[in-house]
């Protein structure tokens, strides 16, 4: 079954710590994003990678990091820099054809 | 970098009207016009697409114009229904060189009354 996963769905922290939201695809898709979706502002671009082993800043990328180790794989971490982590994050990919993104499910991240 | 308006915020019509959803772009090298609806609590979905070399697609009940000179793009539903209500987003991008991300709108939720 062909998708994007993404975990964990809902995630609790403390101020101040770093938290990895997973996002793994098995469409073969070269291209993967990340998108953070506040109400009222859409999806603001975070982190995107192209290729492995190459990421590029998207418009809100302060307090985030991002790897892509692998052609399947982009985690995200939201660091302590981030001053309002609090957001629905949606990872995508894309394959070169298209263009078209597929979305998975999403993560809840809720900071206390 | 690109910049993507998108108008109204929301809009609610009666079933079977016509809803039309406006958006404005930036950068003039954009070249990549799609618009992708999110019911309520599932993940965003592309519903129809339009490259620059076109002027208007078509698919079914839903058509997206573009006019490349103004920088704006539209959605046009016609005879809407209520499984057409969600959210719907468009966005922008290059497709050839350069950041080839989407940029969004804010997004518009659509009502539809019965």
């Amino acid at each position: 079954d062909g998708g994007i996963t993404q975990s964990p769905k809902y995630l609790f922290r403390k101020e101040g710590q770093n938290v990895t939201l997973s996002c793994e695809q098995n469409l073969n898709h070269d291209a993967m994003y990340w998108y953070r979706q506040d109400p009222g502002q859409g999806l603001r671009l975070i982190y995107y990678s192209q290729i492995v082993n190459d990421f590029q800043k998207g418009d809100i990328a302060e307090g985030y990091s991002v790897s892509r180790e692998k052609k399947e794989s982009f985690p995200l971490t939201v660091t302590s820099a981030q001053k309002n982590p609090t957001a629905f994050y949606l990872c995508a990919s894309s394959g070169r054809e298209t263009g078209e993104l597929f979305f998975g499910e999403g993560s809840r991240l809720t900071v206390l | 970098g690109e910049n993507v308006e998108q108008h109204p915020s929301t809009l609610s019509v009666q079933e079977g009207d016509s809803a039309v959803i406006k958006c404005t772009y930036s950068d003039s090298a954009s070249n990549y016009f799609p618009w992708y609806k999110q019911e309520l609590g599932k993940r965003p979905q592309l519903i129809i697409d339009i490259r620059s070399n076109v002027g208007e697609k078509k698919d079914q009940r839903i058509a997206v114009t573009l006019n490349k000179t103004a920088k704006h793009f539209s959605l046009h539903i016609t005879e809407t229904q209520p499984e057409d209500s969600a959210v719907y987003f468009c966005a922008a991008s290059r497709r050839d060189t350069g950041r080839r991300a989407l940029t969004f709108g804010s997004g518009t939720r659509l009502q539809v009354q019965p």
